[in-house]
């Protein structure tokens, strides 16, 4: 059974540039989370999502960033006009929910790094 | 929010020793006390966790023990081997699903 996938491992963007990170879940999870950890820190709670509906956002700074998690497909956060205080590693996690909803297990993270 | 602290912050103890870090949190309406092990590059990875009507849990050579009332949990790790230095964060949960993440602990163990 595959664990929690992230792609891309590592993202380079230029400032003002659009960072696309995606995440699909462990087969049979519903749930989806993304957490930021910056350096030498602890994950810091972003957003939390099921299927077509964003549950609690209010980790996600109020511009610039943006989740989803289609029907089909994986979930995506974006982050627009990137600036360098962006660079850190984004890691997206997912839960089964309904009773097994807290435990969440994470991926391998993307590490966006802003030029 | 939840204000969550963990201690201490570096651990270094010699191979077969034991390993104890503490947690402690705010938010009397957490419920759900997990602990995660991250080694470099690597995402957190889920190694224990403990919901608040059980005291204590036990899985080989780790255990958390958790207390309510004082509002903090503890990650217990035996005999432990180079293959556990990592960092380690507790992460307790409330009835929203969101994990509140400590500053972590970097665990070395010395063959």
């Amino acid at each position: 059974n595959a664990g929690v996938m992230q792609n891309p491992r590592h993202l380079v963007r230029r400032r003002g540039q659009e960072a696309r990170l995606r995440c699909s879940p462990m087969k049979g999870h519903s749930h989806v989370y993304w957490y930021r950890q910056l350096p030498e820190e602890g994950l810091k709670f972003m957003v939390y999502l099921q299927k077509e509906n964003i549950i609690d956002e209010s980790g996600m700074p109020k511009e610039r960033f943006s989740a989803e998690f289609p029907k089909e497909g994986p979930s995506i956060l974006r982050i627009q006009q990137v600036v360098r205080g962006d660079s850190a590693a984004y890691f997206c996690a997912s839960s089964p929910g309904q009773g097994g909803a807290y435990e969440q297990y994470f991926g391998p993270g993307t590490r966006l790094t802003v030029t | 929010g939840e204000n969550v602290e963990q201690h201490p912050s570096t651990l270094s103890v010699q191979e077969g020793d034991s390993a104890v870090i503490k947690c402690t949190y705010s938010d009397s309406a957490s419920n759900y006390f997990p602990w995660y092990k991250q080694e470099l590059g690597k995402g957190p990875q889920l190694i224990i966790d403990i919901r608040s009507n059980v005291g204590e849990k036990k899985d080989q050579r780790i255990a958390v023990t958790l207390n309510k009332t004082a509002k903090h949990f503890s990650l217990h790790i035996t005999e432990t081997q180079p293959e556990d230095s990592a960092v380690y964060f507790c992460a307790p949960g409330g009835s929203n699903y969101k994990l509140t993440f400590g500053k972590g602990t970097l665990l070395t163990v010395n063959p």
